[in-house]
């Protein structure tokens, strides 16, 4: 059950796009689509922005998008805001474990 | 709305044992499966353990196998860890969590901190 790798910094100006990527294993990333990214604010509970790989629940900006190759997950995040200044977390389906990714610190210039 | 309020937490010794709960309102708590999620300080999220709908099937991190124990009491509507034998690596806020089918992770509740202590 080890953690999933994520990169631990990105950083954007605002209105440009960025991508997060999320590395697993045929055991966990490779072998479901069942992968989800959540944006934590300080001192805040998570909250989903992707499922499913690519879905993006009610509510959430469209500028939020996911995608899968092989073992590697990404979430891409486009007009960058200085509100999407998070940490960032992906998580997979291990058939019976979850595994979450390391997390990423979105900094936005 | 949906709401999910954890409690329990607190300042406890090394070797120590826990109960926290997680109470639940605004959705039908007995349809759905629970998870458990802890952040240590400063640290990333790591997924504990999980249970089913009607508390008959649980599965758990390898790090808290054999030491915590998660279950649920439906007509309370309410989520539980047991946690035993605490150690140090365990100082955590835990979250629990409403998940729809495998990582739908879509309502958490606000966090209770775990501390482990001498």
């Amino acid at each position: 059950q080890s953690a999933l790798t994520q990169p631990a910094s990105v950083s954007g100006s605002p209105g440009q796009s960025i991508t997060i990527t999320c590395s697993g294993t045929s055991s966990d990333v490779g072998g479901y689509d069942f992968v989800s990214w959540f944006q934590q604010h300080p001192d805040r509970a998570p909250k989903l922005v992707i499922y499913d790989v690519t879905k993006r629940p009610s509510g959430v900006s469209n500028r939020f998008s996911g995608s899968k190759s092989g073992n590697t997950a990404s979430l891409t995040i486009s007009g960058l805001q200085a509100e999407d200044e998070a940490d960032y977390y992906c998580c997979s389906f291990a058939g019976n474990s979850v595994i979450f990714g390391g997390g990423t610190k979105l900094t936005v210039l | 709305e949906v709401q999910l309020v954890e409690s329990g937490g607190g300042l406890v010794q090394p070797g120590g044992s826990l109960r926290l709960s997680c109470a639940a309102s605004g959705f039908t708590f007995s349809s759905y499966w629970m998870h458990w999620v802890r952040q240590a300080p400063g640290k990333g999220l790591v997924w504990v353990s999980r249970i089913n709908s009607d508390g008959r099937s649980t599965d758990y991190a390898d790090s808290v196998t054999g030491r915590f124990t998660i279950s649920r009491d439906n007509a309370k509507n309410t989520l539980y860890l047991q946690i035993n034998s605490l150690r140090a690596e365990d100082t955590a806020v835990y979250y629990c969590a409403r998940v729809v089918g495998a990582t739908n992770f879509d309502y958490w509740g606000q966090g209770t901190l775990v501390t482990v202590s001498s």
